[in-house]
């Protein structure tokens, strides 16, 4: 059974700091998405990394893909109340039944 | 706004009774999912449709649940006899298939069964 965790749970912070939360899986994905959910609102994709060990920025948020295709984080540089929300993380295989799995997603809380 | 959109956005039914969600996806997405989300938890996959093929189907989705796209276009979730556990937010993504995973959602529908 592929899981994908992501840690930490919950995470609480002042604005203007900085901040990384995580995705790990002991399976290989050929694709990862990170998306931004609100509450009463669908998720929101803010990007996709395919290869290995690549980084993707968006404004201040940094996104890595582990090496092995197996992990991947999330890095956000002086954190803004507008930032508060739940970030996902999604991974697919290219096996026969094409499924999509999402962690339980981090709840990041920026305090103004 | 040419996004995902569902109807309705919230739906409150008593237990065993039946209900129908429907969902619109972007006009061009030829892939169609069904996803159902508690409370804490990240979204559950249910099922997928390439065009109006039924590709997939998960274990959570029991004989009560049944999904159709007819015409490869709009999509519905039909729950029959439906039960408190039932309760949750219900989401429909479409992809247009090039890139596993790059999905855009649509709001959801949020059922409570009482």
């Amino acid at each position: 059974t592929q899981l994908l965790e992501q840690s930490p749970q919950f995470l609480s912070i002042q604005e203007g700091e900085n901040l990384t939360v995580y995705c790990n899986s002991s399976s290989v994905f050929s694709s990862l998405q990170w998306y931004r959910q609100e509450p009463g609102e669908g998720p929101v994709l803010l990007v996709t990394v395919v290869t290995g060990g690549e980084v993707k920025k968006l404004k201040r948020l940094t996104f890595q893909f582990g090496d092995a295709r197996k992990d991947s984080s999330l890095h956000i540089t002086a954190a803004q109340p507008g930032d508060t929300g739940l970030y996902l993380c999604a991974g697919g295989t290219m096996n026969r039944d094409d499924k999509i799995i999402f962690g339980k997603g981090t709840r990041l809380h920026i305090l103004p | 706004d040419t996004g995902v959109s569902q109807d309705p956005r919230h739906k409150i039914t008593k237990r065993g009774q039946n209900v129908t969600f429907r969902c619109d996806p972007i006009s061009e997405h030829n892939r169609l999912y069904w996803y159902r989300q508690t409370l804490g938890q990240g979204p559950e996959f249910l099922t997928y449709f390439q065009n109006e093929a039924q590709l997939e189907k998960s274990r959570l989705l029991s004989d009560r649940f049944s999904a159709e796209r007819p015409k490869g276009s709009f999509s519905t979730l039909e729950i029959q006899r439906t039960e408190q556990g039932d309760s949750a937010m219900y989401l429909c993504a479409s992809s247009p298939g090039a890139l596993l995973g790059e999905q855009y959602f649509g709001p959801g529908t949020r059922l409570t069964v009482t």
